[in-house]
């Protein structure tokens, strides 16, 4: 089974929208990362919030980590065609084995 | 820098063969892990090897196998390749190891075919 699960699992928004996903764990992490893929294609690392973190901003991505629920969310705010993609959520830690996990993934359409 | 590569790009092969796939990291990473993306079940962990040492492991058959070299170039393998083997496989790579506060630089993928 997978550490992270993503809710929702797909979202479709129009262009100036934001679009808000969640992403919940199970074990202690040390931190948590978001990536994005655009179709089948490889995965581009966005954001990555340590476990002592509470939030973290880059450009116009937002995410929050809370640990005693263990969840994150991010969001994107002022969407544009090109966050048309999937979003996954991967944690990282010794409990989890100490490699990377990731969730199933939310899949983003941002309509012009 | 260059970015991570992976060759071949695209990959057909029939059951039973095998076959190796290979992943060339960003300059000066020492990390390169490996993952299998499918429909059904997403992105899983292959393993993850650190100056030509396998740190970490999936849960995949002994089918499947991976090596890195001195210069941290990576390859792995498939034997008897069974039609479920169809996927996207990934390799990443990282300066650290993977499960430590290092972002993972994932190359474009190969895409095998298994009929």
């Amino acid at each position: 089974s997978q550490q992270g699960e993503e809710d929702p699992q797909a979202l479709s928004i129009q262009e100036g929208e934001n679009a808000t996903m969640n992403c919940s764990y199970k074990t202690s992490i040390n931190n948590l990362q978001w990536y994005r893929q655009n179709s089948g294609r490889g995965l581009v690392h966005l954001i990555l919030i340590r476990s002592n973190e509470r939030e973290k901003h880059s450009g116009r991505l937002r995410v929050t980590l809370d640990t005693s629920k263990k969840s994150s969310s991010l969001l994107i705010t002022a969407s544009r065609a090109a966050d048309t993609a999937s979003y996954f959520c991967a944690t990282a830690g010794k409990a989890a084995g100490n490699k990377l996990t990731f969730g199933g993934g939310t899949r983003v359409l941002v309509k012009p | 820098k260059a970015g991570v590569t992976q060759t071949p790009r695209y990959l057909i092969k029939t059951r039973g063969q095998q076959v190796t796939l290979s992943c060339s990291p960003i300059s000066g990473h020492r990390s390169v892990s490996w993952y299998q993306q499918t429909p059904g079940q997403g992105l899983q962990f292959l393993f993850e090897y650190f100056s030509e040492t396998q740190r970490n492991k999936g849960n995949f058959p002994g089918r499947f196998s991976g090596r890195q070299f001195s210069n941290s170039r990576s390859e792995m393998n498939v034997s008897t390749l069974e039609l479920g083997d169809s996927a996207l496989y990934l390799c990443a790579s990282s300066t650290g190891l993977a499960g430590g506060h290092n972002e993972q630089f994932f190359g474009p993928g190969t895409r095998l075919t298994v009929l």
